[in-house]
Parts: C-alpha cells; structure tokens; sequence
C-alpha cells in the first residue's frame, strides 16, 4: 500500500518561473493537504482540498499560488513568478474522509529558487 | 532527558534512557492532538495522537500526556535507541477542522551511544 507519493523530490527554478509540484494521495483518501516548511521551523498549513473542491485556503498567500485537485489525477500545487522566498520545502499529506483521522505525510518537494 | 518547548529545542539523550518532549499548545479549542517524528530529508511521520477526553495514551515504546489544565503535551520514548534521532513536533487542531494542523517549532532529538 503506497503512502503518499510526491514528486519532483528536489525542484530548482529561476526567478519568475513557475513551479508545479505534484501529490498523489494514500489508496482510499480523498483529502489532500499542503503544507510549507522553512529551514528549521514546524509545517505551516496552506490548503485543503477534496476532489475538485478547495475546502480551505487560509493558509495561501494571496497572490502567485494555486491548488487544485482534479477529478483524475495527483493534486497540483503551483507557484508563479517564484521568488526566493519561495525556497521551502513543501509537504502534502491526505486522509480517508472521516474526521479526526490522522494525516498521513509525503516526503516533500524541496524547492530552491535560484 | 527533557526538554522544554521552543526554549530548549535540542535534547541529547543517551542510547537506552527514557526521552521526554514538551510541547505547550496555544488554542484552549483544540481537541485532537499529533506526534509526529520528521527525519532529515523525510516528511513527518505519524507516531501518536490523543483525544481531549484523555489525558494519557500508549503505544509501542512511546506515551503521549495531556495535561488541558495547563494546555501541556509531552512525549515520552521508553529506552531510546539511535533510530529515534530526529525532529518531534507536536500537532493540534480542533475536530471539526479537519487536516488543519497547528504545528509546534520542533524538538531535535539525538541521541547518543
């Protein structure tokens, strides 16, 4: 039973690239979560997500990131015109639909912006 | 060993004591509480959870207490072995949040022979 499956692991963009990172979900979850960590500091919480649906996306800057999890397909994360405080690495984590599961992690994709 | 929140965030624990790692939450609200073990290069790994109607549960090798009085969470790592080196962070959110973690600064544990 595979967990939950992230790629790129490592991502390195250029200023004012854009970044598109991918999950694929745990076999039977049907809610994804992003999280960003900076060095040396905990996970913070950007969006929820069920199948085409946004549930939560107060953890989202307000400009130049998107998510979306469409019907077919991994979740995609995207950030726009990164800039170098974008450098993190970013977590997805997902669970059955039944409230109070525990999330289970990724591995994360580490981006740098160059 | 223990340590105390985000103003000890190194514990070094020799291999075969008992570890012990604070955590002080901040939302009165929250009801479901996470350990979660992260290793360098690995995303965090579920290791415990607890629910407010509790204040004391086990698994294998590890306890996790919760003290709401003081909104206080720790866990404790019975003979700790050098596999158990890495960042602990505590976790909470309400029950009707969903997956919308509060995650603590981390603790980095290491562990010595």
């Amino acid at each position: 039973n595979a967990g939950v499956m992230q790629n790129p692991r490592h991502l390195v963009r250029r200023r004012g690239q854009e970044a598109r990172l991918r999950c694929s979900p745990m076999k039977g979850h049907s809610h994804v979560y992003w999280y960003r960590q900076l060095p040396e500091e905990g996970l913070k919480f950007m969006v929820y997500l069920q199948k085409e649906n946004i549930i939560d996306e107060s953890g989202m800057p307000k400009e130049r990131f998107s998510a979306e999890f469409p019907k077919e397909g991994p979740s995609i994360l995207r950030i726009q015109q990164v800039v170098r405080g974008d450098s993190a690495a970013y977590f997805c984590a997902s669970s059955p639909p039944t409230v109070g599961s525990p999330l289970h992690f990724g591995n994360g994709t580490r981006l740098t912006v160059t | 060993g223990e340590s105390v929140g985000l103003h000890l965030p190194t514990l070094s624990v020799q291999e075969g004591d008992n570890s012990i790692i604070n955590c002080a939450y901040s939302n009165s609200a929250s009801d479901y509480f996470i350990w979660y073990k992260q290793e360098s290069g690995k995303g965090p790994q579920f290791i415990i959870d607890i629910r407010s109607n509790m204040d004391k549960r086990q698994g294998q090798r590890v306890t996790v207490l919760l003290n709401k009085t003081v909104k206080h969470l720790s866990l404790q790592i019975a003979a700790t072995q050098p596999g158990d080196s890495a960042v602990y962070f505590c976790a909470e959110k309400t029950t009707d949040s969903w997956g919308k973690l509060q995650f603590g600064a981390g603790t980095q544990v290491v562990v010595t022979p």
